[in-house]
C-alpha cells in the first residue's frame, strides 16, 4: 500500500494569515498517462467530506481561490492564502494511483 | 443537480449483516465510478471500496471477502452489502461519486456485542 504522511497534524492559525500542509507519499503518484493522482479533501465535523483539489492543483468548481495545491512526484502541499473562520476542519490528502486508495492521517486546522 | 442520498446502516452485533444504499440523481451510477469511504471514531478517513463503470470492483484489505459493492442501474442506486461485521467496522460510511466529486450525507454503522 502507498503510505501518505501529512505534516503538521495540527495547525492553529490567526484569521487572515496563511496556512500550509505538506503531504508526502512513499512512491510517485505520477501515472504513465501523465496525470498525478493526488487529491485534497476538507472534512468538517458533522458534515460529509468535500473535495477541494484534484490532480494536485485543480480546484473543484466553487472552491474558494484562497485554496491552492502544488507539488509533484511524492511531495505535495495544500496552501490557504488567508485563513477564514470557515476553514476550521480536518484536511486529508489522498492518492488513487493504485488500489487501495490511501489517505494521509489528516491535519486539523484550528482558526484562533 | 448531482445528489447522493444514502440510507441503511444502524446497530448490529459482531457477525451480523447490514446493507447500505446510496440513491443517485443527476447522473447514472452505471456510467461512472462510485466509492465508499468511512470515518471511524477517533480515526481518519479510510477508503473501503470502488466500483468502476465497466463493473470491476476493488476493496480495502480490511473488508475483503466480507463486503460487496454493487449497483442497481434500473433504480440508479449504489449498494454496499456488509457481512460478518466486526466491532472495528463501526464508522460513518459515505458514498461518493468517483474520488469525492459528490458525497452522500453519511450513514452510521455501529457494531457492538
Amino acid at each position: 500500500d502507498i503510505g501518505m504522511t501529512q505534516t503538521p497534524l495540527s495547525l492553529s492559525v490567526t484569521p487572515g494569515q496563511p496556512a500550509s500542509i505538506s503531504c508526502k507519499s512513499n512512491q510517485s503518484l505520477l501515472h504513465s498517462d501523465g496525470r498525478t493522482y493526488l487529491y485534497w479533501h476538507q472534512h468538517k465535523a458533522g458534515q460529509p467530506p468535500q473535495l477541494l483539489i484534484y490532480e494536485v492543483s485543480k480546484r473543484l468548481s466553487g472552491v474558494p481561490v484562497r485554496f491552492s495545491g502544488s507539488g509533484s512526484g511524492t511531495d505535495f502541499t495544500l496552501k490557504i492564502s488567508r485563513v477564514e473562520a470557515d476553514d476550521a476542519a480536518v484536511y486529508y490528502c489522498m492518492q488513487s494511483i493504485e488500489h487501495p486508495w490511501t489517505f494521509g492521517q489528516g491535519t486539523k486546522v484550528e482558526v484562533k | 443537480e448531482v445528489q447522493l442520498a444514502d440510507s441503511g446502516g444502524g446497530l448490529t452485533q459482531p457477525g451480523g449483516s447490514l446493507r447500505l444504499s446510496c440513491a443517485a440523481s443527476g447522473f447514472d451510477v452505471g456510467t461512472t465510478y462510485m466509492s465508499w469511504i468511512r470515518k471511524a471514531p477517533g480515526k481518519g478517513l479510510e477508503w473501503v471500496s470502488v466500483i468502476y463503470g465497466g463493473g470491476s470492483t476493488y476493496y480495502a484489505q480490511s473488508v475483503w471477502g466480507r463486503f460487496t459493492i454493487f449497483r442497481d442501474t434500473s433504480q440508479n442506486i449504489l449498494h454496499l452489502q456488509m457481512n460478518n461485521l466486526r466491532v472495528e467496522d463501526t464508522a460513518v460510511y459515505y458514498c461518493a461519486r468517483g474520488k469525492g466529486y459528490a458525497w452522500g450525507q453519511g450513514i452510521q454503522v455501529t457494531v457492538t456485542p
